[in-house]
């Protein structure tokens, strides 16, 4: 069965860096997109980044662009996204989630989250 | 600019039907959404694929409860024989340029 699974996150003060990691399993990881999503505490849903399945393409959204990167290795069936200068409204939780199709889709498969809180 | 609308809050009572609706914003009325389910406390959960022809597409054990059908720009999501269980939050997704959710309905279930 498809299972991702989230880990990095914690507490970080602002203007620092932190590295999420997702750990895929039970699929054919090197053929499908690959996106972060977040949820701000008591808030909605809100897209972060997608890396195309071969990460020949990455697009992000304007609240991170600049700031946040998002990578995968093929060969480790993991995607990553590193987070740079770190604000207060970056806190939340952040889920690894999967895209039918090689790039943007519909997202089938979530993972459980990993919280990230920004805080001084 | 796509953009995605639905209602805050919807409620209804155990054992009947609810229909939430998402609106594409104009000019996007051909697009593909998905459905997600978020319970209390929980993790979001992909309930189905719905396009613009109504034709839908559900995730992996999904009851049957669960439908989608669409009208011009508007994806609607039905769930019939309403469960304790329903109560949670409901977006909608789409794809472009970019991803766009919707800002969530969130059920009650009376």
């Amino acid at each position: 069965q498809v299972q991702l699974v989230e880990s990095g996150g914690g507490v970080v003060q602002p203007g620092r860096s932190l590295r999420l990691s997702c750990a895929a399993s039970g699929f054919t990881f090197s053929s499908y997109g690959m996106d972060w999503v977040r949820q701000a505490p008591g808030k909605g849903l809100e897209w972060v980044a997608v890396i195309w399945y071969d990460g020949s393409n990455k697009y992000y959204a304007d609240s991170v662009k600049g700031r946040f990167t998002i990578s995968r290795d093929n060969s480790k069936n993991t995607v990553y996204l590193q987070m740079n200068s770190l604000r207060a409204e970056d806190t939340a939780v952040y889920y690894c989630v999967r895209s039918q199709g090689g790039g943007m889709g519909e997202f089938d498969y979530w993972g459980q989250g990993t919280l990230v809180t920004v805080s001084s | 600019q796509l953009v995605l609308t639905q209602s805050p809050s919807a409620s209804a009572s155990l054992g009947a039907s609810v229909k939430l609706t998402c609106t594409l914003s104009s000019g996007h009325s051909s697009y593909a959404i998905a459905w997600h389910q978020q319970r209390p406390e929980k993790g979001p959960r992909y309930l189905m694929k719905l396009n613009s022809d109504g034709s839908h597409s559900k995730g992996d054990g999904i009851p049957d409860r669960f439908s989608g059908s669409s009208s011009g720009a508007e994806r609607y999501l039905t769930i019939s024989s309403l469960q304790s269980e329903d109560e949670a939050d409901y977006y909608c997704q789409t794809w472009g340029t970019g991803v766009v959710f919707g800002g969530g309905t969130k059920l009650t279930v009376l």
